[in-house]
């Protein structure tokens, strides 16, 4: 089944405590990206990604990092989360170039920092 | 830079009855205009879209979206909606590559 898979679902950790959020894909997708959902805001682009070793921001990239070292993994780093943080995190894959044509999103991950 | 409105936070509907969720975009270009739901506990679903061509866009479970350049809108609707379409439905404006904004959501809530 195609998918694009995060883990954890539920997170709750402290302020300062290094973490990560994987997201895996199986589609062979080129285009990957984070965004964050927070109530009133919608959803917000962290992090994309167009293919292997190739990242950019988005549109509120302070505050994390990611990394595509292979095509179908994409983590989001959080180095010293903080309250601010807390948010409704989901990854999104994308066949190159129809990216925004079919975007396949997770079911998302629930983090709540300290 | 491009963005969304949906002016509604929150709707509700009775069952049966139709539905209009609005949309209102900028973007300097013909834009990539599209519908997402976000069933509760779940990821979004690409519910319709529209590129190019006829304004009157169909898309899954009944739903379809017109676009009008003149009022840069891009409202859904559906004939008459069932308790299953209680979610929250986002609008978005792409840019036809890697960019792709979201607005901040309308809740729909479905009473018997």
């Amino acid at each position: 089944e195609a998918q694009v898979t995060q883990n954890p679902r539920y997170l709750i950790t402290v302020t300062g405590k290094k973490l990560t959020v994987t997201c895996s894909q199986n589609m062979n997708h080129e285009y990957m990206s984070w965004y964050r959902q927070d109530p009133g805001l919608g959803l917000r682009q962290i992090y994309y990604s167009m293919n292997v070793e190739v990242t950019d921001k988005g549109d509120v990239p302070e505050g994390y990092k990611v990394s595509r070292k292979e095509k179908r993994n994409f983590p989001l780093i959080l180095e010293s989360p903080s309250p601010n943080q807390t948010s409704l995190y989901f990854c999104a894959s994308s066949p190159w170039p129809e990216v925004n044509e079919k975007l396949f999103f997770g079911s998302g991950t629930q983090l709540s920092v300290l | 830079a491009q963005s969304v409105t949906q002016p509604d936070i929150h709707i509700t509907v009775s069952e049966g009855a139709s539905l209009e969720l609005r949309c209102n975009y900028s973007y300097g270009a013909t834009p990539y205009l599209f519908w997402y739901v976000q069933s509760p506990g779940q990821g979004l679903q690409l519910l319709l879209k529209y590129f190019s061509g006829d304004t009157l866009v169909q898309g899954i479970k009944g739903f379809e979206a017109e676009f009008k350049r003149s009022q840069s809108s891009f409202n859904l609707r559906k004939p008459s909606v069932h308790w299953s379409d209680a979610a929250e439905y986002f609008c978005a404006v792409g840019d036809g590559n890697e960019k792709l904004t979201f607005g901040t959501g309308t809740r729909l809530t479905i009473i018997p």
